[in-house]
């Protein structure tokens, strides 16, 4: 079992909708979560992180975490054709030294 | 302020012989990360130095490759002798606090071993 699972994708959505990407963690200690977006040819960057249960939304992006179903997810909505890229989900390990990394969900936005 | 600087941009190289890869991390940071990115492997850790010590290199494939970190603000990783399933993209990231918080990754170095 991988330590960070993610649907590889592709997920299409049309321009405008919600898009809506799913993550689940096997290490029940993690405490900070994060996801990250990635575009093709570049290097993969932050766009949000959190460390409490519930939602944390920042314009347009709601992150969502449940630690008790060790469920981490990103809500985009008003996705725009600039959202397409890959979506990586991250967790930092039981005692906070090391970052692990699924392996990405792609999302397409059609205009 | 400039973000981690990552040379060189390409690389490619013949089997069997040494690469280099280079890494500056951000003014202040003081955790540094080796990532390499396949197609098939995803973003995988290869090993990480928090105060210029190497914390966890489990994620080093096998001894041909190797990682410095000679001062604070200064990372090489080397192969040798590189071999074509090398082949991949290879980032270095950096944090100011053990991973805790955002890593920034630096542009990346496409490695193509023939």
């Amino acid at each position: 079992q991988k330590e960070v699972e993610q649907n590889s994708g592709p997920l299409s959505v049309p321009e405008g909708a919600i898009a809506s990407l799913n993550c689940t963690y096997s290490d029940r200690g993690s405490q900070s979560f994060f996801w990250y977006r990635q575009y093709s040819g570049k290097s993969p960057e932050l766009i949000m992180s959190i460390y409490s249960n519930g939602d944390k939304e920042d314009g347009r992006f709601t992150a969502q975490l449940n630690k008790a179903s060790q469920y981490v997810s990103l809500l985009i909505r008003d996705s725009q054709p600039s959202d397409s890229a890959t979506y990586l989900c991250a967790a930092l390990n039981t005692g906070g030294f090391k970052t692990i990394f699924g392996a990405g969900t792609r999302l397409f936005v059609k205009a | 302020d400039a973000g981690v600087i990552q040379s060189p941009r390409h690389e490619v190289t013949e089997m069997g012989q040494e690469v280099t890869l280079r890494c500056k991390l951000i003014s202040g940071h003081n955790s540094l990360f080796w990532y390499r990115q396949t197609m098939m492997r995803g973003l995988e850790l290869l090993i990480y130095f928090n105060n210029n010590v190497p914390i966890d290199d489990s994620g080093m494939p096998e001894d041909r490759f190797s990682a410095k970190m000679p001062n604070a603000s200064f990372s090489t990783l080397k192969i040798q002798p590189s071999e074509p399933r090398d082949s991949a993209v290879y980032f270095c990231a950096s944090t100011s606090e053990w991973g805790r918080d955002e890593q920034f990754f630096g542009p990346g170095t496409r490695l193509t071993v023939l």
